[in-house]
């Protein structure tokens, strides 16, 4: 899959809507997930995780949701700004794998004024 | 600032070449971790080594390699170069070694190979 190349599928917002990107993950036996941001000419940012026994999680102006019976995460982000501009990956591991996570393509989210 | 710092930050070198990327981490940090991000392979986990000890290896060639020093600093090999390793090479630190230890990135080496 992509990741920050120029074919990433993309999500456009307007500033203040609520964005909400999607992941496919791959492995049923994952427990354990991570969304990071990556802005341009920078290097992945944790954002919000969650475990498997979980299907919600809420941090500040972000959630992410789990359904393990369809294995797809989703990341919700409130009131959009300007700064939310990135490219947004899904992780996916297990325990006993220490940081071997496995990435998502990622999408590239674009908020408009 | 994410307190990882890698060197260089761009590098171009030519095929069959070997090239060195420095990762040092965040102070106190133990682990650090090494990964591949090219447009048809996305972001790609290489290897971790927590405390000089490799504790897990992830889709790093044969021809690549890594290390942790005593002061806790890191070097990725890269040998034999292709055009295909042309990628951003990342480093990152956290403080445990565990999944669900956050690990912070620095801003990244981008190797062009020619």
């Amino acid at each position: 899959g992509e990741s920050v190349g120029l074919h990433l599928p993309t999500l456009s917002v307007q500033e203040g809507d609520n964005s909400i990107i999607n992941c496919a993950y791959s492995n049923s036996a994952s427990d354990y997930f991570i969304w990071y941001k990556q802005e341009s000419g920078k290097g992945p940012q944790f954002i919000i995780d969650i475990r498997s026994n979980m299907d919600k999680r809420q941090g500040q102006r972000v959630t992410v949701l789990l359904n393990k019976t369809v294995k797809h995460l989703s990341l919700q982000i409130a009131a959009t700004q300007p700064g939310d501009s990135a490219v947004y990956f899904c992780a996916e591991n297990r325990e006993g794998y220490g940081q071997n996570f496995v990435f998502g393509p990622g999408t590239r989210l674009s908020v408009l004024p | 600032d994410s307190g990882v710092t890698q060197t260089p930050k761009h590098l171009i070198t030519a095929t069959g070449q070997r090239v060195t990327l420095r990762c040092s981490p965040r102070s106190g940090d133990l682990s650090v971790y090494w990964y591949q991000q090219s447009l048809d392979q996305g972001l790609q986990f290489l290897i971790q080594y927590y405390n000089g000890e490799e504790r897990a290896k992830g889709n790093i060639l044969e021809r690549f390699s890594a290390q942790q020093f005593p002061d806790l600093h890191s070097e990725l090999n890269l040998s034999s170069l292709e055009l295909g390793d042309s990628a951003l090479y990342f480093c990152a630190s956290s403080v445990g070694g565990g999944m669900n230890t956050e690990a912070f990135f620095g801003q990244g080496t981008r190797l062009t190979v020619v």
